[in-house]
């Protein structure tokens, strides 16, 4: 079974500033993909990031990074250069690919609630 | 292009009445899913189809139904309503079942059973 730990439920964060929210993962399959999702106060979930089990280098998107070492079993996310907007709840997330089932389903951790001060 | 729509909002029933969570896509995404979100909990998988006709279980399955008869639409039955029931429900759609896509979400339904 797959499992997805964030150990931080809260984080503050002063604007401008970086910010890390942490994520381990447990799986015994190679290829999965992982994922990180943001939801604000407003409730919808809205996909940030992706990186591949197979990818050799680690992901960007605008602010965002992902720092991938595959070996620790975690996919932190980096937001730089935090702003007002990206207070929010922040979920980490994976996929497992095999060729007998399973799917697509996502397993998500439990959250890190992220607030940006002034 | 709508995306992923659920209705209703919001939704307010007693313990042992039943309801619908109704789930579209518009994107031909052959794979979907239901998940419920509780305090301190992330998502959990309920449901989920890879296509019309087929539906699996997902984590947390007692107490729901679904059906998948056509590919933009994946309804999420609540046979006889509890109050452990009360959660917000979303619905997902990606393409394929390969890793690579994203899931794309639904705006939730906020279900409160009393």
């Amino acid at each position: 079974a797959q499992k997805i730990t964030q150990t931080q439920p809260g984080m503050f964060v002063q604007e401008k500033e970086a910010v890390t929210l942490d994520c381990t993962y447990d799986t015994s399959d190679q290829s999965y993909g992982l994922f990180w999702y943001k939801q604000p106060s407003s409730g919808e979930m809205i996909f940030l990031i992706y990186q591949g089990s197979y990818d050799e280098q680690n992901a960007t998107e605008g602010r965002y990074s992902l720092n991938f070492q595959k070996a620790r079993k975690s996919a932190n996310l980096v937001i730089s250069a935090s702003q007002l907007g990206d207070s929010a709840m922040y979920f980490c997330a994976m996929r497992v690919y095999r060729l007998t089932g399973g799917g697509n389903k996502l397993t998500f951790g439990t959250g890190t609630q992220l607030k940006v001060e002034l | 292009n709508a995306g992923v729509t659920q209705t209703p909002k919001f939704q307010v029933l007693k313990t042992g009445q039943s309801m619908t969570l109704q789930c579209a896509q518009d994107m031909n995404h052959e794979y979907m899913s239901w998940y419920r979100q509780d305090p301190g909990m992330g998502l959990r998988l309920i449901h989920y189809s890879v296509g019309a006709g087929i539906t699996d279980q997902g984590e947390v399955p007692n107490g729901y139904n679904v059906s998948r008869s056509t590919t933009e639409d994946f309804p999420l039955r609540l046979l006889s309503a509890a109050p452990s029931q009360t959660s917000v429900y979303f619905c997902a759609s990606s393409y394929s079942v390969g890793t690579t896509y994203e899931q794309y979400f639904g705006p939730g339904t906020r279900l409160t059973v009393t």
